[in-house]
């Protein structure tokens, strides 16, 4: 079945630092990519999304990913976090040849400290 | 429409009960996906619709789990015979069928005690 794996479950950052969260998945065709955020008592949102072309997508709020093929990979970046960055974030993957269903990763709950 | 609307944003129901969650997604979003959150843990996906299309039930977890939905408007997910594990959020999301982005309701928690 596929998966989609977020090796980090809690990242605890201060502000200013660098942030990437890994993402892999195991399904080998072509597929659709997001990542979502869920803020402190809001509701999961989009972040950014990949469908094709240049597999660096840029986002909101200053977040990237890079798809990273041979990898299986999704992996968000921002270089410069901030307190108002801590919230939930999950990766989620679209296998193309299976409509629109979109399974999630776990989550990585992401703390920045002031 | 604004958004996806969910209801009831709380329930707490007995063991052994059914009970029904509604969603009401956004006018003119042709998907809407059910998924389950427990406590703690990542999205579960549950049911797929797309269009009039027959849905994907690919993640109900068993039998007793069933939705329905009305040509490209609300949609309804039962839980027959309820149990302490069916105790989690559920949350229904739609969306355009081009761009894939989901749009997410509040939620519906779901206590069975």
């Amino acid at each position: 079945a596929q998966s989609v794996s977020q090796h980090n479950h809690h990242v605890i950052l201060s502000e200013a630092a660098s942030l990437e969260l890994g993402c892999n998945y195991s399904y080998g065709g072509t597929v659709n990519l997001f990542w979502y955020v869920q803020y402190p008592g809001q509701h999961l949102q989009l972040l950014l999304k990949y469908f094709s072309g240049d597999p660096l997508v840029k986002g909101i709020k200053g977040f990237e990913a890079e798809f990273i093929k041979s990898k299986f990979s999704f992996n968000l970046r921002k270089p410069s976090v901030q307190w108002s960055d801590t919230a939930e974030y999950f990766c989620a993957v679209n296998p193309r040849n299976q409509g629109g269903k979109l399974i999630f990763g776990q989550g990585t709950e992401l703390s920045v400290k002031p | 429409g604004a958004g996806v609307s969910q209801s009831p944003s709380n329930k707490v129901t007995e063991k052994g009960k059914d009970v029904e969650l509604r969603c009401d997604p956004i006018s003119g979003h042709t998907a809407l996906y059910w998924y389950r959150q427990r406590l703690g843990q990542g999205l579960e996906f549950l049911i797929y619709f797309q269009g009039n299309s027959a849905p994907d039930k690919s993640g109900l977890p068993s039998d007793r789990f069933s939705a329905e939905r009305t040509g490209e408007s609300v949609s309804t997910l039962t839980i027959q015979r309820t149990q302490q594990e069916d105790s989690a959020v559920y949350l229904c999301a739609s969306s355009r069928t081009q761009d894939r982005e989901l749009f997410f309701g509040e939620g519906s928690r779901l206590t069975v005690l």
